[in-house]
Parts: C-alpha cells; sequence; structure tokens
C-alpha cells in the first residue's frame, strides 16, 4: 500500500540552531512531493513542491528540502529556525503518473522552537 | 480574495444529528477535496471532485456524502453523526487534476466538529 512515513512526531530545537524534519514515502515508480505546514487553529499552506528537475527545491521562509530517489525520502531542511517557526510540518506525496491529484500525508511533524 | 472559506468554524452534535459543512472557493479552481484531520493521523481524503457535476471516493468516504452544488462549493454531509467523526474537517481546491495533478491545493481554514 502506498504511505508516507514522518519518522518524527515532535521535534524540539533551540532558535537559530538548524533543523531537520525527516519524510520517507513507499516505493513508486514516480511521484509528486510536497511539504505543507499548518500554524495553530489554521489551514495548511504550502512550503514547497518537487515535481521534476533538480533534487534540491527550495521553498518559502527559507526553508529546502531534498529529493533522494535510491532513499524514498524528502527531507526538509533550516539552516537557521525563528520562533515563528513553531508549527505542525506535514509531507505529502502524489503517487504514480496518472494525475489524479489525490495526496497522501504523512503523520505530522510538530516543530517546537525554543528561545 | 478570500480564497477557500468553510462554514462553520466549529460545531457540537449528538450521536445521530445531522449537519452539512459548507466550503467555497473564490480561485475559479476546478478541483475541490474534503479532508478530515486526526491527531497522529495526518489528513485523509473522504471525498473530491475534480470538475463541476463530478465527485468520487476518498480513503475515508463511510458515513459522508458530498454536493459539487457548482464551480465554486463542494458542501459535505453527515447524514448521522457518530463519535468516530469527530474531527477537524478541511476543504481544499486545486486548478485542475485531470492533466495537472501535482497543482498546488490551497486549504481552508477548517470546521472543528465533535460529535457527542
Amino acid at each position: 500500500a502506498q504511505s508516507v512515513t514522518q519518522l518524527d512526531s515532535q521535534v524540539p530545537v533551540f532558535e537559530e540552531a538548524p533543523v531537520e524534519l525527516r519524510c520517507n514515502y513507499s516505493s513508486s515508480v514516480s511521484v509528486y512531493l510536497f511539504w505543507y505546514v499548518q500554524y495553530p487553529n489554521q489551514g495548511l499552506q504550502l512550503l514547497l513542491k518537487y515535481l521534476s528537475g533538480s533534487t534540491l527545491v527550495k521553498g518559502i521562509n527559507g526553508f529546502e528540502a531534498e529529493f533522494n530517489k535510491s532513499q524514498t525520502s524528502f527531507h526538509l531542511r533550516k539552516p537557521s529556525v525563528h520562533i515563528s517557526d513553531t508549527a505542525e510540518y506535514f509531507c505529502a506525496v502524489i503517487f504514480g503518473s496518472s494525475n489524479t491529484g489525490k495526496l497522501i500525508f504523512g503523520q505530522g511533524t510538530t516543530l517546537q522552537v525554543k528561545p | 480574495n478570500a480564497g477557500v472559506t468553510q462554514t462553520p468554524k466549529f460545531q457540537v452534535l449528538k450521536t445521530g444529528q445531522s449537519m452539512t459543512l459548507q466550503c467555497a472557493q473564490d480561485m475559479n479552481h476546478n478541483s475541490m477535496y474534503w479532508y478530515r484531520q486526526d491527531p497522529g493521523m495526518g489528513l485523509r481524503l473522504i471525498y473530491y471532485s475534480a470538475s463541476e457535476g463530478t465527485t468520487d471516493k476518498g480513503e475515508v468516504p463511510n458515513g459522508y456524502n458530498v454536493s459539487r452544488l457548482n464551480k465554486r462549493e463542494f458542501s459535505l454531509r453527515l447524514e448521522s453523526a457518530a463519535p468516530s467523526q469527530t474531527s477537524v474537517y478541511f476543504c481544499a481546491s486545486s486548478e485542475s487534476y485531470r492533466g495537472g495533478g501535482a497543482d498546488t491545493q490551497y486549504f481552508g481554514p477548517g470546521t472543528r466538529l465533535t460529535v457527542l
């Protein structure tokens, strides 16, 4: 079955430290990959997405992610986090080339940035 | 430009009651989606509508019905609410899905539903 796994449910980190949020997905011939952020009591916003081309994708708010096909991973990174980055982060995948638009979400990772 | 709007923001129901969650988008998008969000489970697709006049089941459709009223509006109905349907419900829209499955989905603010 197609699945997306976010390995950490919570990631505490101090302000200005680097952070990596991990995402792995079940193997597929082709995938589209997304990271969304959800601030408290709000809907989801797109951070970045990988469709094709360069495996390093840059998004909003200084985040970036790298697609690793051999490891079926799409980890999210930021070199220096701010208090305002405290939120829940979701990795999501569209599997296959059928262009169904069906997103499969991971369980979410709560990033807690401490002063 | 409000994006995706949802009503109501909060709702408490008793088991067996019915209700309709409303969703509207003003971005002229073709595709619309309903998700539910439960702790530790991420978001799961309930139903989606590729275009006006079409609807299809997602991952967890049981206990729900949908109506794509027009291009702007996509409603979700619970005919007989159960405690297992306590969740946060999100509506989303995207420009296209046939031939454009990788289009960004834009999400509403959510409806927090409690079924007692």
